[in-house]
């Protein structure tokens, strides 16, 4: 089945800076890739999500970038700000299951 | 917007007890999934379904069952509580197509088991 490594699993970043959360995958015939972002006791939230038919998508400061033939994408965070601290979890999908990365607990530091 | 209800946000059980998890969703979402939430495991599937009536197992089913007897409810069960079962749980739903389309997670039940 697929495999799916996140790193780094926690992060700390200035305000203001970049983040940047990798995730690879094992199995080539996974083609959707979901973000969630899990603030503090509350659930866990879709903020941007890929395709395998395209390379990056970007929604304001969050972006993701897919790269099939190395098999990782990757979430991009510009400008952080203190609410984006939260626990960032990445998936992929080969169309029969998800397969959720072990998360990465982004701290942005005022 | 979709709503995912989880019946309790917070449960205590005994050991050797049966455990029900109720999960409602309202949006008329074909799929269903239960998952396990640990610290450094990430989300682990427990079951999911696709229809009412219908199960598949996850990664982790071990110890648990589900029932979908209707298209908005999907139920977790524990059928002898354990200790190592005290964790969060999360319930979701999708619409059908497969899994290419986002889940909508609800709030979680945290499940301490005594």
């Amino acid at each position: 089945g697929e495999n799916v490594e996140q790193h780094p699993s926690t992060l700390s970043v200035q305000e203001g800076d970049s983040a940047v959360i990798k995730c690879t995958y094992s199995d080539s015939a996974s083609n959707y890739f979901p973000w969630y972002k899990q603030e503090l006791g509350k659930r866990p939230q879709l903020i941007i999500d890929i395709r395998s038919n395209v390379g990056e998508k970007k929604d304001q400061r969050i972006a993701v970038t897919l790269n099939k033939t190395a098999k990782h994408f990757s979430l991009h965070i510009t400008e952080t700000q203190p609410e984006d601290s939260a626990v960032y979890f990445c998936a992929a999908s080969d169309g029969s299951q998800f397969y959720f990365g072990t998360g990465t607990s982004l701290t942005v530091i005022p | 917007d979709v709503k995912v209800t989880q019946s309790s946000r917070y449960l205590v059980k005994r050991t050797g007890e049966k455990v029900f998890l109720e999960c409602v969703q309202d949006m008329d979402h074909e799929n269903m999934f239960w998952y396990r939430q640990d610290p450094g495991l990430g989300l682990r599937l427990i079951y999911f379904s696709y229809d009412v009536k219908m199960k598949e197992k996850g990664d982790i089913p071990e110890g648990y069952s589900v029932s979908r007897e209707k298209k908005e409810r999907f139920s977790l069960i524990l059928e002898s509580a354990s200790t190592n079962q005290t964790s969060m749980y999360l319930c979701a739903s999708s619409l059908s197509s497969g899994f290419h389309q986002p889940q909508h997670f609800g709030d979680g039940t945290r499940l301490s088991i005594l």
